[in-house]
């Protein structure tokens, strides 16, 4: 069974380039979820969706950060301009409201803003 | 949302048990207690979870104080794959799904 894709895993861009890194889900999960990671802040909850809806953005770090879910099986996180702070591991991850709620995670896109 | 306190780091031998604590003192009563850990840059991968007893899967045990005020997670018989870091959280059904706050978690080395 296929997992969480993530796509691209690696992005190299350059401060002011809009960047946008995409995500999907696993087949018939309901709850999505973006994440941030950094040797400084570790990983950070952005964002997340239920049933396409965004519950919590409070995460999201500035305006230049957007996530869109347009159906069940697409994500998008968008950073416009992008600047070298930004540089990080983006996760997403995809999750069934089911006894556990077991989160499943995507291999990450890393991201560097030069 | 309750937050957890765990150790920054153990080394734990190999083939023998791994436990690893995590406070949680704030956990209200319809939290449960998750337990992830990532290895290396991969995404992080569940273990288990639990309300208030003790759950076994073929991974790991989880023991719950009977306050719920704190939780240790058992790895048996450690091996070197299991080096990684461990991530304990308290999550609550909310807005129909399970919101998940990682902390810092604490850093795990098998030594041969």
């Amino acid at each position: 069974d296929a997992g969480v894709i993530q796509s691209p895993r690696h992005e190299v861009t350059e401060m002011g380039q809009e960047v946008t890194l995409r995500c999907k889900p696993i087949s018939g999960h309901n709850s999505l979820f973006w994440y941030r990671q950094t040797m400084m802040r570790g990983l950070e909850l952005l964002i997340y969706f239920n049933n396409n809806v965004p519950i919590d953005d409070s995460g999201m770090p500035e305006d230049r950060f957007s996530a869109k879910m347009p159906n069940a099986s697409f994500s998008t996180l968008k950073i416009q301009p992008s600047e070298p702070r930004d540089s990080a591991v983006y996760f997403c991850a995809s999750s069934f409201f089911s006894n556990t709620g077991e989160l499943f995670f995507g291999e990450g896109s890393r991201l560097t803003v030069l | 949302d309750a937050k957890t306190t765990q150790p920054p780091s153990m080394d734990c031998a190999e083939g023998r048990a791994a436990n690893l604590p995590c406070n949680h003192s704030t956990i209200s009563g319809n939290e449960y207690v998750y337990w992830y850990r990532q290895i290396h840059s991969q995404g992080p991968q569940y273990i288990i979870h639990g309300l208030k007893n003790n759950e076994t899967n073929e991974m790991a045990s989880l023991i719950i104080t009977e306050d719920r005020k704190s939780s240790t997670l058992i790895l048996p018989h450690a091996t070197l794959r299991d080096t990684a870091v461990y991530y304990c959280i308290v999550s609550v059904f909310t807005s129909g799904t399970y919101k998940y706050i990682f902390g810092t978690g604490t850093r795990l080395k098998v030594l041969a």
